[in-house]
């Protein structure tokens, strides 16, 4: 089963309103990342936040991170149309000593209509 | 820099047969990874090379293989294909193990018919 399930499955809102997305995970992190994927074409990274991190920002981009329930949220501002993408949280699982592996989860596809 | 390439963008097989893609990391990258993404089962982690050594390895039967080169370039092979291994895979290049952010390619699309 996936580590991380975002949180909604879909989400559609208008150009100009704020998206927020949820990710929880099961297993203790190091780190967790958002990763943004527009139609089925390569992931591009949009932030990485460490577990000893709450609240981390990227222009419109806002990440918070709450280790005590294991989950994440991924707030994007002032939305346009060009975010319309599937957005994919990961973290990182600890293989062995300085190995790691990444799982990413289900994603939520955003639709934002001009 | 050049961004992660791979190669071919798509690809249709028959049942059994067998594949191979190829992906180049970013120059300088050391580590690569490999995801299968599919409807059902979303991004899943095939495996990680660095140094020309499999690092770490995930749930995916053994018809799944790769490997690296001394450049980097990392070669995955999927051999008697299934209908169930279409899906777009992706490799993903960093900097080297202990750095998170990923760089991802545009995916080779396969279809097994």
């Amino acid at each position: 089963s996936q580590q991380g399930e975002e949180d909604p499955q879909a989400l559609s809102i208008q150009e100009g309103e704020n998206a927020t997305m949820n990710c929880s995970y099961k297993t203790s992190i190091n780190n967790l990342q958002w990763y943004r994927q527009n139609s089925g074409r390569g992931l591009v990274h949009l932030i990485l936040i460490r577990s000893n991190e709450r609240e981390k920002h990227s222009g419109r981009l806002r990440v918070t991170l709450d280790t005590s329930k294991k989950s994440s949220s991924l707030l994007i501002t002032a939305s346009r149309a060009a975010d319309t993408a599937s957005y994919f949280c990961a973290t990182d699982a600890v293989i062995s000593s300085g190995t790691y592996k990444y799982i990413f989860g289900t994603g939520t596809r955003l639709k934002v209509l001009a | 820099k050049a961004g992660v390439t791979q190669t071919p963008r798509y690809l249709i097989k028959t049942r059994g047969q067998q594949v191979t893609l190829s992906c180049s990391p970013i120059s300088g990258h050391r580590s690569v990874s490999w995801y299968q993404q599919t409807p059902g089962q979303g991004l899943q982690f095939l495996f990680e090379y660095f140094s020309e050594t499999q690092r770490n390895k995930g749930n995916f039967p053994g018809r799944f293989s790769g490997r690296q080169f001394s450049n980097s370039r990392s070669e995955m092979n999927v051999s008697t294909l299934e209908l169930g291994d279409s899906a777009l895979y992706l490799c993903a290049s960093s900097a080297g193990q202990g750095v998170h952010e990923q760089y991802f390619g545009p995916g080779t699309r396969l279809t097994v018919t």
